[in-house]
């Protein structure tokens, strides 16, 4: 089994609609990062979340939110879609600072 | 500004051939890591490397070989012998321990290589 694991993982929504996007992982780490990848911009971070009770903005958090249900769950909320946060949206783990990242299968989120 | 640069945004080569992708980061960090990822057509990131920054010496792992220079700021990567199944996106990212471990990723190359 995949040690970090994205829900849904394709998902078509509309304007304005509210969507959540699921993370789950078994490695055990306590680090948990979202990402969004656009073309020819590489990856964004969003938010990441060092242990459940530490939650931190990233580079791009606006029209975001998270939480952190458990130490091997992390959520993204849309609240609102809008066109522009149509993106593939990866969810990533971390052990201890310094350490490789590892990351789950991606989320291609379309917003119409 | 951006932390990691790839100017390189796209290469084409031919099987065989060597290829270099360049990598430029920026930092003012004294302690910090360096990542290769790969990210193959199916669209997952595959680690390829971690260098950290106390560790200036190259690496070499079959064909892909890694050279870290402070001196220039560069953590380049090289594919020898290059093959159809090297095509991908390679990602260059930077780790500062100043930030708690938040990456930086550059944008991207796209490799083609061709038959």
């Amino acid at each position: 089994d995949a040690d970090v694991t994205q829900t849904p993982r394709n998902r078509i929504t509309k304007t304005g609609k509210r969507i959540m996007l699921e993370c789950s992982q078994t490695k055990g780490h306590d680090r948990m990062y979202w990402y969004r990848q656009d073309p020819g911009l590489g990856l964004r971070l969003i938010y990441y979340s060092f242990d459940v009770k530490d939650i931190n903005k990233g580079e791009i958090s606006d029209g975001y939110s998270v939480s952190r249900q458990a130490q091997a769950k992390f959520s993204l909320s849309l609240e609102s879609a809008i066109p522009n946060q149509t993106a593939l949206y990866f969810c990533a783990t971390s052990e201890v600072q310094g350490r490789k990242q590892f990351f789950g299968p991606g989320t291609r989120l379309t917003v119409l | 500004a951006q932390k990691v640069t790839q100017a390189q945004t796209e290469i084409s080569v031919v099987e065989k051939e060597d290829v270099t992708l360049d990598c430029v980061y920026e930092t003012r960090d004294t302690t910090y890591y360096l990542f290769w990822y790969k990210q193959p057509p199916s669209g997952e990131l595959v680690f390829l490397i971690r260098r950290n920054s106390f560790d200036e010496q190259n690496e070499i792992s079959g064909r892909y070989s890694w050279n870290f220079q402070k001196s220039t700021s560069s953590f380049n990567f090289t594919i020898t012998a290059s093959q159809v199944v090297d095509s991908a996106v390679y990602f260059c990212a930077l780790s500062e321990a100043g930030t708690g471990n938040q990456f930086y990723f550059g944008t991207g190359t796209s490799l083609t290589v061709i038959p």
